[in-house]
C-alpha cells in the first residue's frame, strides 16, 4: 500500500548550519508533495510544496528536492535558526484523495 | 479570519460518552479531512470528503462518523468513546480542481482524552 516514511527520526544541527530532512515515498503515482512544520501544541503549518512535474522548488530559506527515480523527497533549510526547531512532516497526495503523512522528523537547533 | 476553525480545543470524555468535534472553513475548499495524531506519531486519516454530500473512509475510521451537509462544515462524531480514541484531532481543507491544488490548511487541533 501507500506509505511515506522518513530516514531520520531526529536531527540536531548547529544554529547557522544548513539542515537536510529526508523522506521516502512508495506510491509512484503520487503527484503532489508537501512539507509541513509542526510546533509543540500546534497544528501542521505548510512550508513548501512541489508537484511531480518538478525536481526542485525554492522558497524563503527552504528548498524541496524531488527525485522520482528513487522516490525520495528532501527539505533543505538554509542557515537554520532556533525558530526552526519543530517536527517536520512530508506528505504525498495521489490525485487529491488523501494526504499520506510520514511519522515526522524532529529538528533540534543547537546554540 | 480565513482558515480552518476547530472546536472545542480540549475535551475530557468518559468511556461510552459521545461527542461531536466541529470543523468549519470559510475558504470554499471542496476537500476536507479529519486526522488523528497520537503522541510522537504522524497524522492518520480518519475520514475525508471531496464535496458536500460525499464522504469516504480513511485509514482509521472505526469508532467515528462524519457528515458533510455543507461545503463549510465537516463534523466528526464519536458515538461510544473509548480510551483508544485519546488523541489530538486535526481537521484540514484544500481546494482541488483538475489542474490545481491550493495549499492545505489545518485547524489548531482538538485534544481529546477519554477516561
Amino acid at each position: 500500500g501507500e506509505s511515506v516514511g522518513l530516514h531520520l527520526p531526529t536531527l540536531s544541527v548547529q544554529e547557522g548550519d544548513n539542515s537536510i530532512i529526508n523522506c521516502a515515498y512508495s506510491n509512484s503515482a503520487s503527484d503532489y508533495f508537501i512539507w509541513y512544520k509542526q510546533e509543540s501544541g500546534k497544528g501542521p503549518q505548510f512550508i513548501i510544496d512541489i508537484r511531480s512535474n518538478m525536481d526542485k522548488r525554492q522558497g524563503q530559506r527552504v528548498t524541496v528536492l524531488l527525485n522520482k527515480t528513487v522516490k525520495h523527497l528532501s527539505l533543505q533549510i538554509a542557515a537554520t535558526q532556533p525558530g526552526d526547531s519543530a517536527v517536520y512532516f512530508c506528505a504525498e497526495n495521489n490525485y487529491g484523495q488523501n494526504f499520506v503523512f510520514g511519522p515526522g522528523t524532529r529538528l533540534s537547533v543547537l546554540p | 479570519n480565513a482558515g480552518v476553525t476547530q472546536t472545542p480545543k480540549f475535551r475530557i470524555l468518559k468511556i461510552g460518552q459521545s461527542m461531536t468535534l466541529q470543523c468549519t472553513q470559510d475558504m470554499n475548499h471542496n476537500y476536507m479531512y479529519w486526522y488523528r495524531q497520537d503522541p510522537g506519531m504522524g497524522l492518520k486519516l480518519i475520514y475525508y470528503s471531496v464535496g458536500a454530500g460525499i464522504t469516504d473512509k480513511g485509514e482509521v475510521p472505526n469508532g467515528y462518523n462524519v457528515s458533510r451537509s455543507t461545503t463549510e462544515d465537516f463534523p466528526l462524531r464519536l458515538e461510544l468513546a473509548a480510551p483508544s480514541q485519546t488523541s489530538v484531532y486535526f481537521c484540514a481543507s484544500i481546494l482541488r480542481t483538475d489542474r490545481h491544488y491550493t495549499e492545505a490548511f489545518f485547524g489548531q487541533g482538538t485534544r481529546l482524552t477519554v477516561v
